[in-house]
């Protein structure tokens, strides 16, 4: 079985400051990982993704996560945030077959100061 | 290029009503999933639908609730006499094929008075 876990429910931060938002995952067999950002009262959004690859992915906005194979975690980085930021993001897995069923964790709160 | 296309985006029903959630995939996907969200959660898969097939209902409850995705027209999650415990946001994605990365709609909210 894969499961997801985002440690950090609430993250606030300076605008123009970096962030890490953490992303541990389980599973037994080899994933795809993906993170998706969720702006109020909006759907879901594909920020980037891991396939296969460079372990270092770039995605849109100006965001990028690692895939750290051996620590198991997929971490999502911005090195300058802004107040546009403020969002729910969501972490998410899934087998790389025969499996289309997504875990996702529940999610980091992401607020950006002024 | 319309993404995944979701209606209602907020519905209201009483205890007992019927709720019908749709869904229009993105053009060129025949895949489709259904997720429920409760409040203060994560994503959590429901339904797995081809057309005019189910695939996987193994997230879906047991009774009151039922999806198909017939050969024309949008796939429909059904939720027959609802309960104050169905309020959640309904999410529903597709792919072109199974192994392909989805994409969201922007979701349902349903509110259960």
């Amino acid at each position: 079985a894969q499961s997801v876990t985002q440690l950090d429910s609430q993250v606030p931060v300076f605008e123009e400051a970096p962030v890490e938002l953490r992303c541990n995952y389980s599973s037994s067999v080899s994933v795809y990982l993906f993170w998706y950002v969720q702006y109020p009262n909006q759907g879901l959004q594909l920020l980037l993704k891991y396939l296969s690859g460079s372990t270092l992915v770039k995605g849109i906005n100006g965001f990028e996560a690692e895939f750290n194979k051996s620590q198991t975690s997929f971490h999502l980085r911005k090195p300058s945030v802004h107040i546009s930021d403020t969002a729910e993001y969501f972490c998410a897995v899934r087998g790389d077959s025969g499996t289309y069923k997504y875990i996702f964790g529940t999610g980091t709160r992401l607020k950006v100061l002024a | 290029n319309a993404g995944v296309m979701q209606n209602p985006r907020h519905l209201v029903r009483r205890r007992g009503q019927e709720a019908r959630l749709r869904c229009s995939p993105m053009k060129g996907h025949s895949h489709v999933y259904w997720y429920r969200q409760l409040p203060e959660e994560g994503l959590k898969f429901m339904v797995y639908l081809q057309k005019e097939n189910i695939i996987d209902e193994s997230g879906m409850p047991k009774e009151r609730f039922s999806a198909e995705f017939p050969k024309e027209g949008p796939s429909i999650l059904r939720i027959q006499q609802v309960v104050r415990g169905d309020s959640a946001a309904y999410f529903c994605a597709s792919s072109s094929i199974e192994i392909e990365t989805q994409y969201f709609g922007p979701g349902t909210r349903l509110l259960v008075l």
